[in-house]
């Protein structure tokens, strides 16, 4: 299967600690975003890169979160100084520049804050 | 500010018959959109789309209406099996735009 993998897929951590997620898309994929999903919302978009060029970033995505894609490949996300709040549902794509907005999601990393 | 709004957040259908959801948006510049369906603990996986420029879109058992002037779609689903058990969400996005914006979702349930 040559779908989008995160890792890991559930993460408990504590108030103040860092978290790093890691995101591999479709192999021939260019494009590739990060959106968190809460209980009873949709996904919300947070970040997408283009190879390895973060071109938008949401208003969501405080300072305390850093996202790389640093080879045009995987790519991470970083929380630092994690809160509650940050408690949700992180979800990773992928899509190809030429093929449209049709994006192919990851199974998602759980993030649980205690 | 939703965009999208999905009202219903959950609808239950017999077997056999058919299952309608609904999306709602109040961005005029969207001139794409998504139907996404996903199962627990799996990520989105897609469904069906329709492009502005038409009014309907239709694949197998699935098809999408949009009416631009009342910025309304639906997906209509017939005849409804239990393997359609899912959450539905509707996405949009427009020309230009990386990114796309989700409804909050609707929980279907088909009871056989």
């Amino acid at each position: 299967d040559t779908g989008v993998s995160q890792d890991p897929r559930h993460k408990i951590t504590k108030r103040g600690q860092n978290v790093t997620f890691r995101c591999d898309p479709i192999s021939e994929h260019n494009r590739l975003y990060w959106y968190r999903q809460t209980l009873g919302q949709g996904p919300e978009f947070l970040t997408y890169f283009q190879n390895e060029a973060q071109l938008e970033k949401s208003r969501l995505l405080s300072d305390r979160f850093s996202a790389e894609r640093p080879k045009g490949s995987f790519s991470t996300l970083e929380i630092q100084r994690t809160e509650q709040g940050d408690s949700a549902m992180y979800l990773c794509a992928s899509s190809l520049a030429l093929a449209g907005i049709r994006e192919f999601f990851g199974p998602g990393t759980r993030l649980t804050v205690l | 500010d939703q965009q999208v709004k999905q009202n219903s957040p959950s609808l239950s259908v017999q077997e056999g018959r058919i299952s309608i959801l609904n999306c709602d948006y109040t961005n005029s510049m969207f001139d794409y959109f998504l139907w996404y369906k996903k199962y627990p603990a799996e990520g989105p996986t897609f469904l069906i789309s329709i492009s502005s420029i038409k009014d309907k879109n239709e694949d197998g058992r699935f098809t999408v209406f949009l009416n631009k002037s009342a910025k309304h779609l639906s997906l209509h689903i017939v005849p409804s099996q239990p393997g359609d058990s899912a959450v539905y969400f509707c996405a949009a996005s427009f020309q230009g735009a990386q990114k796309l914006v989700f409804g909050q979702g609707t929980r279907l349930t088909i009871n056989p």
